[in-house]
């Protein structure tokens, strides 16, 4: 079976300009999950999805950042105009469900975001 | 703010060797989740502890949860080379929600 879906795995753009990254979660998991990862922060959660619907998007650090779920197999998060300080590995994760029915998290591989 | 520490912060090992990383926090969890990442790849969930006192193993892999319920410890018992990469631990954020709090994690390497 297919697992998480990210895309692009790298990218390298300018200070300014507008990045999209792409999360396929798994089919059937109904909870949906952007991190980022820093050296000096960890694993932090930015927003989650259940049934398409933001639940939490307390994480995501600043307006500069927005995250969409359309549908069931298909999210965005868009960070315009983006900053070096944005520079991390992004991490998309699904779930049936979520922690309450104690459902491990999907992980997939991540983009790695450089802006320079 | 719910925090989990872990400790150390790197270990570099021989093969064969065994090694204990501790994931600690002032803070009471109702279930504490370990995940191994290796470079360039998303986390792997590892095992759930869940009562205080559980012991799970896996494998060479042995996880404790704290009796009071505000740590864990994770054992590796003759570490192979293939065990290489990061250990995080993870528990659900405060209020019932679905986030789950990581530590920074462990970064192991186990040298042939």
């Amino acid at each position: 079976d297919a697992g998480v879906i990210q895309s692009p795995r790298h990218e390298v753009t300018e200070m300014g300009q507008e990045v999209t990254l792409r999360c396929k979660p798994i089919s059937g998991h109904n909870s949906l999950f952007w991190y980022r990862q820093t050296m000096m922060r960890g694993l932090e959660l930015l927003i989650y999805f259940n049934n398409n619907v933001p639940i939490d998007d307390s994480g995501m650090p600043e307006d500069r950042f927005s995250a969409k779920m359309p549908n069931a197999s298909f999210s965005t998060l868009k960070i315009q105009p983006s900053e070096p300080r944005d520079s991390a590995v992004y991490f998309c994760a699904s779930s049936l469900g979520g922690y309450r029915r104690r459902q491990p998290q999907h992980f997939g591989d991540g983009t790695r975001l450089s802006i320079l | 703010t719910q925090l989990l520490e872990q400790s150390p912060q790197f270990l570099s090992i021989q093969e064969g060797e065994n090694l204990t990383v501790y994931c600690n926090s002032s803070s009471v969890f109702s279930s504490l989740q370990w995940y191994r990442q290796e470079p360039g790849e998303g986390p792997v969930l590892l095992v759930t502890v869940v009562t205080g006192g559980e012991v799970k193993k896996l494998k060479r892999l042995t996880f404790q949860f704290g009796d009071a319920r505000k740590d864990s410890s994770l054992h590796i018992t003759a570490a192979q080379p293939g065990d290489t990469g990061l250990y995080l631990c993870a528990g659900p954020s405060q209020g019932g929600s679905e986030k789950l709090v990581f530590g920074k994690g462990t970064k192991l390497t186990v040298n042939p």
